[in-house]
């Protein structure tokens, strides 16, 4: 089953929050976090396991509520560059495939 | 660039013809995925190698769609008899799995299929 995300889309000026989530109605082994430019492939951006953690990358977060089955990708002051599109994926055990969601677009204004 | 390498990068062919494609992964990656993806969609599961083995193939994929990793290195994706609506973005990414502590991801550049 595909996950949920949310927002579908979201316009923010430079230096701005965001948060975008993520859901499954399945348990969850691993969230997996990707942003894609237009034309570009998907890059990845971070890794969270069953267990429940928070990770950081520069000013990019994620936490990853086990229970809930959900995950959540903060941007905190956010930067012309992370526009984009950003793709939430799942795995509901180890050594399974990724589902992606429908993927967030992001667009960052001046 | 990511390391993971996948040709061609563009073809375009006339329906009902075959087509392959090729995923040349990182080197020591043992995982290997194939996926589509359209405009304005997420990336869709195609199938997954874990070294040679393919583990797990779409129910969504029809017989037209097959592929392979001889050796468990470099993969191909077949697509027999194409139609308009393979016309996709197919995209290649690699794992070294994760019993070695290592947890990234790799996408290709992808191939875009275009049937005429």
């Amino acid at each position: 089953q595909q996950p949920v995300q949310s927002p579908q889309a979201v316009i923010l000026r430079e230096g701005e929050d965001a948060v975008i989530n993520c859901s499954s109605s399945k348990a969850l082994y691993s969230v997996h976090w990707y942003r894609q430019k237009h034309g570009e492939a998907p890059v990845f951006l971070m890794i969270l396991l069953k267990g429940g953690e928070q990770k950081g990358h520069e000013k990019i977060s994620a936490s990853f509520n086990e229970k809930k089955q959900q995950s959540s990708l903060y941007l905190t002051a956010s930067q012309l560059s992370y526009s984009g599109t950003y793709f939430c994926g799942t795995e509901s055990t180890s050594y399974d495939k990724v589902i992606f969601g429908p993927g967030t677009s992001l667009s960052v204004i001046p | 660039d990511t390391g993971v390498s996948q040709d061609p990068r563009h073809k375009i062919t006339k329906r009902g013809q075959n087509v392959t494609f090729r995923c040349d992964p990182i080197s020591e990656h043992n995982r290997l995925y194939w996926y589509r993806q359209t405009l304005g969609q997420g990336p869709e599961f195609l199938t997954y190698f874990q070294n040679e083995a393919q583990l797990e193939k779409s129910r969504l994929l029809s017989d037209r769609f097959s592929a392979e990793r001889p050796k468990g290195s470099f993969s191909t994706l077949e697509i027999q008899r194409t139609e308009q609506g393979d016309s996709a973005m197919y995209l290649c990414a690699t794992f070294l799995d994760r019993a070695s502590y290592t947890d990234t991801q790799y996408f290709g550049p992808g191939t875009r299929l275009t049937v005429l």
